[in-house]
């Protein structure tokens, strides 16, 4: 079974710092990784994808992958209280015909004003 | 970027009525949908793997005759909840792109059985 974990917190992380979100997953041939995020009563909305070791940064957001470690994280610098939302972890699982993804169960992140 | 539509947003229904959800991709063609449940504080749920001219791949524990799945053209997926119960209040999403971009999800469907 293909599992995919992340701590559900809640994180809370003070206005302007930075948030650093951790994944780790059981598979080992895994090659294609996403960060979505959920607001509240909304669905996912994919803001980060990472193939390679190293980071990816994309405005306020890097992505940072270790396959060796299994290990994939999400910063977010200069967190603002719009941040605050469910981020889900998400690994490609090349089972089928095409892949379908397998979730963490997501952490909650509370940025206070 | 892909680019999904779902219809309706929200729903409510009476015990034993069906209520069928609808999944649009709008500017790519989706030989794959995929459909989601997601209930309160809870991780999405996949439910099925929605093929187009194909049957469904549904996931364990999912009742392929409750929860029927058409995928007739290449730009829409259809999902009917069929004698739905209280317990199958929940919310539905569906997604579909790339596989190599990671998948757009639509904007969800909040079903609520009275």
């Amino acid at each position: 079974q293909k599992e995919v974990e992340q701590n559900s917190g809640p994180l809370s992380v003070p206005e302007g710092a930075i948030a650093s979100l951790n994944c780790t997953y059981s598979d080992r041939g895994s090659q294609s990784f996403f960060w979505y995020r959920q607001y509240s009563g909304k669905s996912p909305e994919l803001i980060m994808s990472i193939y390679s070791n190293g980071d990816k940064e994309d405005g306020r957001f890097t992505a940072q992958l270790n396959k060796a470690s299994q290990y994939v994280s999400l910063l977010i610098r200069d967190s603002q209280p719009s941040d605050s939302a469910t981020y889900l972890c998400a690994v490609m699982n090349y089972g089928g015909s095409q892949g379908n993804l397998i979730f963490g169960k997501g952490t909650k992140l509370s940025v206070k004003p | 970027g892909a680019v999904v539509s779902q219809h309706p947003s929200w729903v409510i229904c009476k015990s034993g009525t069906s209520v069928k959800i609808e999944c649009r991709s709008l500017d790519f063609q989706a030989t794959t949908m995929f459909w989601y449940r997601q209930f309160p504080k809870q991780s999405l749920m996949l439910m099925a793997t929605s093929n187009e001219g194909s049957k469904a791949t549904y996931e364990q524990g999912v009742e392929k005759d409750k929860f029927l799945i058409n995928h007739a053209s290449l730009t829409l997926s259809t999902l009917t909840v069929t004698s739905a119960h209280p317990e199958d209040s929940s919310f539905y999403i569906c997604s579909a792109g790339r596989a190599l971009y990671g998948y757009t999800f639509g904007s969800g469907t909040r079903l609520t059985v009275v």
